[in-house]
C-alpha cells in the first residue's frame, strides 16, 4: 500500500524568503509524482508533473525534484509572494495500484502563509 | 481550453434526496474518477473509470453510484445522501494509456447535507 507523507503541515515564512516543502512515499516503484495547489475552499491546480524517470522539473519559480529512491520529493518556491498562500498537495500514481489505473495517493499537504 | 467541468459548485440538501453531481471532461481522456477531501483525512478516491461502461470502486464507494454512458461525462450520484456525506468532492480525469500523464481536476463541488 502506497502511503504519502507532508511535512510540516503547515509553514509560515516572510516574502521573499525560499519556500521548501517535503513529501516523502513508502513505495517507489511509481509512475509519476504531481504537486498541486489548493486556495482555500478551491479546486486542485496542477503545478508540476515528475515522470519517474526524471530528477526534477521547474516552472518559473518552482523547481520540483524526485529521489525515487529514498521516496522524497521536494518543492521549491523561490522568492516567496503573500500570492503563493496556499496548501499544497503531492500525489503519487503508484505501480502498486496499478490495476486502479491513475489513482492519486495524496499526501496531506501544506499549508503556507507568506506574510507581507 | 482543456478543462474538467463539475456542476453545481454547491449544494445543500436534505438527507435522503437524491442527488446528482456532474463532471465533464472535454480532453477526450479515457480516465475519470471521483475523490471527496474531508479535514484531517485528505483526498480519497470514492469511485473510478477506465473508460465508457467501465467502473469500479474506489477507497471509500458506500453510498455513492456512478455511471461512465459516454466518454466525457462521469456523473456521481447519491441515492439517499446522510451528514456524514457532507464533504468537498473532485472529479478528475486522465489519458488512461499513458501511466505517465498529467491528472486535471474540477474545481470542485462542496456539499452539505442537512
Amino acid at each position: 500500500k502506497q502511503e504519502v507523507t507532508q511535512i510540516p503541515a503547515a509553514l509560515s515564512v516572510p516574502e521573499g524568503e525560499n519556500l521548501v516543502l517535503n513529501c516523502s512515499f513508502t513505495d517507489s516503484a511509481i509512475y509519476n509524482l504531481q504537486w498541486f495547489r489548493q486556495d482555500p475552499g478551491k479546486g486542485l491546480t496542477s503545478l508540476l508533473l515528475i515522470q519517474s524517470s526524471q530528477r526534477e522539473q521547474t516552472s518559473g519559480r518552482l523547481n520540483a525534484s524526485l529521489d525515487k529512491s529514498s521516496g522524497r520529493s521536494t518543492l521549491y518556491i523561490a522568492a516567496s509572494q503573500p500570492g503563493d498562500s496556499a496548501t499544497y498537495l503531492c500525489a503519487v500514481n503508484s505501480e502498486v495500484v496499478k490495476a486502479a489505473g491513475n489513482k492519486l495517493t495524496f499526501g496531506g499537504g501544506t499549508r503556507v502563509l507568506v506574510k507581507p | 481550453e482543456a478543462q474538467v467541468t463539475q456542476n453545481p459548485r454547491y449544494l445543500i440538501t436534505v438527507t435522503g434526496k437524491k442527488l446528482t453531481v456532474t463532471c465533464s471532461q472535454n480532453m477526450n481522456h479515457e480516465y475519470m474518477s471521483w475523490y471527496r477531501q474531508d479535514p484531517g483525512l485528505g483526498l480519497r478516491q470514492i469511485y473510478y473509470s477506465m473508460n465508457v461502461e467501465v467502473t469500479d470502486k474506489g477507497d471509500v464507494p458506500e453510498g455513492y453510484k456512478v455511471s461512465r454512458k459516454e466518454k466525457r461525462n462521469f456523473p456521481l450520484i447519491l441515492e439517499s445522501p446522510s451528514p456524514n456525506q457532507t464533504s468537498l468532492y473532485f472529479c478528475a480525469s486522465s489519458f488512461r494509456k499513458n501511466m505517465n500523464t498529467e491528472a486535471f481536476f474540477g474545481q470542485g463541488t462542496r456539499l452539505t447535507v442537512v
